[in-house]
């Protein structure tokens, strides 16, 4: 199994800034993913991480606030750009396992707070 | 659009069954994950079906029936360490993870 560690793990940000989270796979991966998870509220995929290519976003998310960076096949960036209270989530990032069914590892995830 | 449905909170008492339901719509599909995730952790995997029929995996099995769009998760023998949230998700035909909200289960004594 993949282990992902991310940091920060928890950060209290001002409103109007911006915070690069960083994930980092102990293993060569294709995709990674990263999502977020509101409070009391599941997973919404903001975009996929593609290595040698830009990250592919979803319906909600636009590159400009959530942009993302993969130099390699181990690591990736998340940043929350421009930051507002409706930003305070945990933000997860995650890649396959590499087995054949292909279930997702998640790292720790990074709590952020924006006042 | 792409649904995935689940109930929000179940109650069990420990050792007895518990079944969680799960319905979706999804644009493709390329199998079905039930997670686990603890209050302030991590989500873990617990289950994935891809074809019709039950998979068992010691004290959790997980149903799937392709043609009604409908999963469940079975619980057995319940700990209270199992009391998390429990995660339905979908990997659609584009090979994106679509979850559910999560349904909260509380085991009690």
């Amino acid at each position: 199994s993949a282990v992902i560690s991310q940091k920060p793990s928890r950060d209290i940000c001002q409103r109007g800034t911006s915070l690069t989270i960083q994930c980092q796979v102990d293993s060569q991966v294709t995709m990674m993913f990263w999502y977020r998870q509101q409070p009391g509220q599941s997973l919404t995929l903001i975009a996929t991480a593609n290595q040698g290519s830009e990250a592919t976003y979803e319906s909600g998310f636009v590159i400009d606030k959530f942009p993302i960076s993969r130099p390699n096949l181990t690591f990736s960036t998340l940043t929350v750009s421009n930051m507002s209270p409706e930003d305070s989530s945990i933000y997860l990032c995650s890649a396959p396992s590499g087995q054949n069914t292909g279930e997702l590892f998640f790292g720790e995830g990074s709590r952020l707070t924006v006042l | 659009g792409q649904n995935i449905d689940q109930p929000t909170e179940m109650t069990a008492t420990e050792g007895a069954i518990v079944q969680i339901n799960c319905t979706y719509q999804t644009s493709g599909f390329n199998g079905l994950f039930w997670y686990q995730q603890h209050a302030g952790e991590a989500p873990t995997f617990l289950s994935y079906n891809v074809l019709d029929g039950l998979e068992e995996k010691g004290r959790f099995s997980s149903f799937l029936s392709r043609s009604k769009g409908y999963s469940y998760l079975l619980l057995k023998e319940l700990q209270m360490k199992d009391s998390a949230s429990y995660l339905c998700a979908v990997r659609d035909g584009g090979g994106d993870m679509r979850f559910g909200a999560g349904t909260r289960l509380t085991v009690k004594p």
